[in-house]
């Protein structure tokens, strides 16, 4: 099945710095998406993005699906984008089914 | 919209108790899922449904069983729960879009179980 490796496994940043998550998958996709996954738990859904760059406030995407990575960018960072952000990807000979990552955890102190 | 509604949220259970999870969306989603997540071991699928009426496995679906009698529910049962069914179990529902399934999940907000 397809392979998907998420860089840096753990970041800390002091508040108000910039940061860029990485997502290798090794094989064509139909489909990325990027989620946080919160303190309390919950799964966000950030970005569905299996090409090209999307901005959500602080937060864009860009996914190049011919070199198999997408990049998460974290600008101003808050202490409310601590968690963990998992990469997950749908891989061309799948029915659907999501391929996770093993999620970079974000630490963001004050 | 309420999106994804898993009910409960919290449960404890003794071994060998049965129970059942409750998934609810309001998206007129045709696919269902429902994972588990364990530390160390990611999201991990434990069966899903294309469809009102099917169901199939996933990674790791001994121990659960799983029904689609209406389109917007996805129900999780555990007939004889274990300890090793510890967990938080998160159900997600996806959408179909050029009759293909888009895999673009919405999740909910989980459900934390304790066997003892």
């Amino acid at each position: 099945g397809i392979q998907v490796e998420q860089s840096p496994p753990d970041l800390i940043l002091q508040e108000g710095a910039n940061s860029t998550l990485r997502c290798n998958f090794s094989d064509s996709v139909n489909n990325l998406q990027w989620f946080h996954q919160n303190p309390w738990g919950q799964l966000i859904n950030l970005f569905y993005i299996p090409s090209g760059t999307k901005q959500n406030g602080r937060l864009s995407a860009t996914t190049v699906a011919t070199e198999r990575y997408s990049l998460l960018y974290i600008s101003s960072s808050q202490t409310t984008d601590s968690g963990v952000y998992f990469c997950a990807v749908v891989g061309t000979d799948s029915w659907g089914k999501l391929q996770f990552g093993a999620g970079t955890q974000v630490v963001v102190t004050p | 919209n309420a999106g994804v509604t898993q009910t409960p949220k919290f449960r404890v259970l003794k071994t060998g108790q049965s129970m059942t999870l409750l998934c609810a969306q309001d998206m007129n989603h045709e696919y269902m899922y429902w994972y588990r997540q364990d530390p160390g071991m990611g999201l991990r699928l434990i069966h899903y449904s294309v469809g009102e009426g099917t169901t199939a496995k996933g990674e790791v679906p001994d121990g659960y069983n799983v029904s689609r009698l209406k389109k917007q529910n996805f129900l999780l049962g555990l007939e004889s729960a274990a300890p090793s069914q510890t967990s938080v179990y998160f159900c997600a529902s996806s959408y179909v879009a050029g009759g293909r399934n888009t895999g673009e999940l919405f999740f909910g907000e989980g459900s934390r179980l304790t066997v003892l």
